[in-house]
Formats: structure tokens, C-alpha cells, sequence
């Protein structure tokens, strides 16, 4: 079944950006009608969606988040990636990709499947 | 602090049902679809209900989810050990243009 695997450092600075690759196997990231997106988890708190993106274009992103975050897909290399800029200890979470059936129009979404997760700390 | 208001923890006897319940407004669950997730003690969330009360393949029906105005629910009958977890809600704020989730419940079967 398609399986989402997160990758990328584990330790940011203060004020740099943070970057993080989702791969897709078993799965296409070329699939119509699906995005791809990804949501945090800060230690012991609730998920927060940052955004996600469609695989030929068009990208919704949290509006509290919207000025640091850029995602970006790579059909050929069947992945996807986040960007946040200029981050605090306040960023500091458990990042999650995971596939995004998204309605917009009608406000329909679910999550599934998801990565295992990568914690990234935010710390000089 | 979630639009989305779920309590912060239930507790059943094994084998008992037990509801969580997710409060939002006109702006979110009212006009939007809600799905909730189950997220196991340092795992990842795993969807368990989509389109308010729709199972995913391999999902037991011994979960499921209701809507009604502006609150959600989650039920989950003959509760075993192995449930204990958070669960989440989540849904479409029109209002804020944001997918959000509810803060969270966490289930312990006593």
C-alpha cells in the first residue's frame, strides 16, 4: 500500500529555514484528485495543518503560517517538500506528510495515509 | 485554542461504548465535512472516519461518526485495551480558510 516516508535534518537554528522531503512509494504522487500536504505536532500538543499542494500546481497553506511556508512537488522524483523560513523554538514539532483528499469547495478533507513522522528541533 | 472543542479525556470499562463528542460553529463543522483520527501513543494519526461517517478500508465497524448542526461525534463500541489513544477532529473553517483540528481527547479504557 502507498507508504510516506519524512526526511531531512533534525536540528534547526533560530531564524534559518526549515527543510523537509516526503517520498511516496508503492504510489504515484502523479495521482489526480489528491494533494499532498503536511501538518505538525508540537511535543505533547495537538496537529496543526501548514499546507498542501496538488501535484500539477495549486497550494493551500494555513493562513497563520502562509508567509514562512513553501511546499513543492517533484513528479520525478516522486516527492514532496516543505519549507519554513525564519523559524523559532516555537517550531519545534513532529513534522508529518501524509496524502490530502481536498474538496476545497466544499470543505471536504481527510489524511490518509501518513508518514511516521520526523521531530525537528529548533534550537541554537 | 482549537475552533474545534472536544473534551480533553474519556474513560470506559472494556467492552462499554464510549461518544467523543467535537463542537465547532456555522463557519467550520455546519457546512464542512468532519474526519477524526486516531493517533496511538508514538505513532502517527490514523484516519478512522471521513465524509463525517464513513470507514476507510480495514476500519472495524466498531467505529463510527455522526454530524449534527455544528457538533460532531465519534463512537466506538466493545472498547478494547487496545484503543486507548488520542482521537482528533478535523474539519473546514470557511471563516479562517484553514483546515483545523479539534484539540484532542484522550481515551483510556479503564
Amino acid at each position: 500500500q502507498l507508504q510516506l516516508q519524512e526526511s531531512g535534518p533534525g536540528l534547526v537554528k533560530p531564524s534559518e529555514t526549515l527543510s523537509l522531503t516526503c517520498t511516496v512509494s508503492n504510489g504515484s504522487i502523479s495521482s489526480s484528485n489528491y494533494y499532498w500536504g503536511w501538518i505538525r505536532q508540537p511535543p505533547g500538543k495537538g496537529l496543526e495543518w501548514i499546507g498542501s499542494m496538488y501535484y500539477s500546481g495549486g497550494t493551500y497553506y494555513n493562513p497563520s503560517l502562509k508567509s514562512r511556508v513553501i511546499i513543492s512537488v517533484d513528479t520525478s522524483k516522486n516527492h514532496f517538500s516543505l519549507k519554513l523560513s525564519s523559524v523559532t523554538a516555537a517550531d519545534t514539532a513532529v513534522y508529518y506528510c501524509a496524502r490530502h483528499k481536498g474538496v476545497f469547495i466544499v470543505g471536504r478533507h481527510w489524511f490518509d495515509p501518513w508518514g511516521q513522522g520526523t521531530l525537528v528541533t529548533v534550537s541554537s | 485554542q482549537s475552533v474545534l472543542t472536544q473534551p480533553p479525556s474519556v474513560s470506559a470499562a472494556p467492552g462499554q461504548k464510549v461518544t467523543i463528542s467535537c463542537s465547532g460553529s456555522s463557519s467550520n463543522i455546519v457546512n464542512s465535512y468532519v474526519s477524526w483520527y486516531q493517533q496511538l501513543p508514538g505513532t502517527a494519526p490514523k484516519l478512522l472516519i471521513y465524509d463525517n461517517n464513513k470507514r476507510p478500508s480495514g476500519i472495524p465497524d466498531r467505529f463510527s461518526g455522526s454530524k449534527s448542526g455544528t457538533s460532531a461525534t465519534l463512537g466506538i463500541t466493545g472498547l478494547q485495551t487496545g484503543d486507548e489513544a488520542d482521537y482528533y477532529c478535523a474539519t473546514w473553517d470557511s471563516s479562517l480558510g484553514d483546515v483545523v483540528f479539534g484539540g484532542g481527547t484522550k481515551l483510556t479504557v479503564l
